[in-house]
């Protein structure tokens, strides 16, 4: 089993749909989550940072993390041909060894005008 | 304020070379991140720097190695290249509080290497 698993996508929806995107992971001494957005040739663009179970909204994206279930969701409300891209769930922890960083594999978002 | 910097954009090599990447990290951030990120995959952690030292590392062997310099800049050194080193590097920067890592990583927009 991967340590984080994405759905792997593609997904397309038209333009003004609510996109759901989820990740779940196996180790669950990860302390910090991250949702990224990557554009084709670019680095990836941070959207959302959480630490704590629940849900973080910031304009039209909302994040939820549920950590008893080892789960977290990126929410996209009122979607917009520019959010098409891929998104890449991240997540984080510190050991006697420093930090530890693993993303998804990133899914890949088509919204159609 | 500058955001996270990287260069070259482009760089080819042939297997058996050696190769440096080179990083400049967002104003006020103190650690800097390394990844490898394979078409069509999500970046993989190599490791981290933090105060000159490395605070952290991925499933990566010894031939990539990193330097932090006191500026905070970075780079990314990688020998006996080979074919599956093909990917785009990606650096990352953020703020290391001492405590607890609060602060997230910014990314820049990566070298693209290529082995041939």
């Amino acid at each position: 089993q991967k340590e984080v698993e994405q759905d792997p996508g593609p997904l397309s929806v038209p333009e003004g749909a609510i996109v759901s995107l989820n990740c779940t992971y196996s180790n669950s001494a990860f302390q910090y989550f991250m949702w990224y957005r990557q554009y084709s040739r670019k680095g990836p663009e941070l959207l959302m940072y959480t630490y704590s179970s629940g849900n973080k909204e910031d304009g039209r994206f909302t994040a939820q993390v549920d950590k008893s279930s080892k789960y977290i969701s990126l929410f996209i409300r009122d979607s917009q041909p520019s959010d098409s891209a891929t998104y890449l769930c991240a997540m984080s922890h510190t050991d006697n060894y420093g930090q530890n960083f693993v993303f998804g594999p990133g899914t890949r978002l088509s919204v159609l005008p | 304020e500058t955001g996270v910097t990287q260069s070259p954009t482009h760089l080819i090599k042939t297997r058996g070379q050696q190769v440096t990447l080179r990083c400049s990290s967002q104003s006020g951030h103190n650690t800097v991140s390394w990844y490898q990120q394979a078409l069509g995959q999500g970046p993989q952690f190599i490791f981290q720097y933090y105060r000159e030292e490395e605070n952290g590392r991925g499933n990566f062997p010894p031939r990539f190695s990193g330097l932090q310099f006191p500026n905070y800049s970075s780079e990314l050194n990688v020998n006996a290249l080979e074919l599956d080193d093909s990917a785009l590097y990606l650096c990352a920067s953020s703020l290391w509080t001492g405590l607890v890592n609060n602060q997230p990583q910014h990314f820049g927009d990566g070298t693209r290497l290529s082995i041939l």
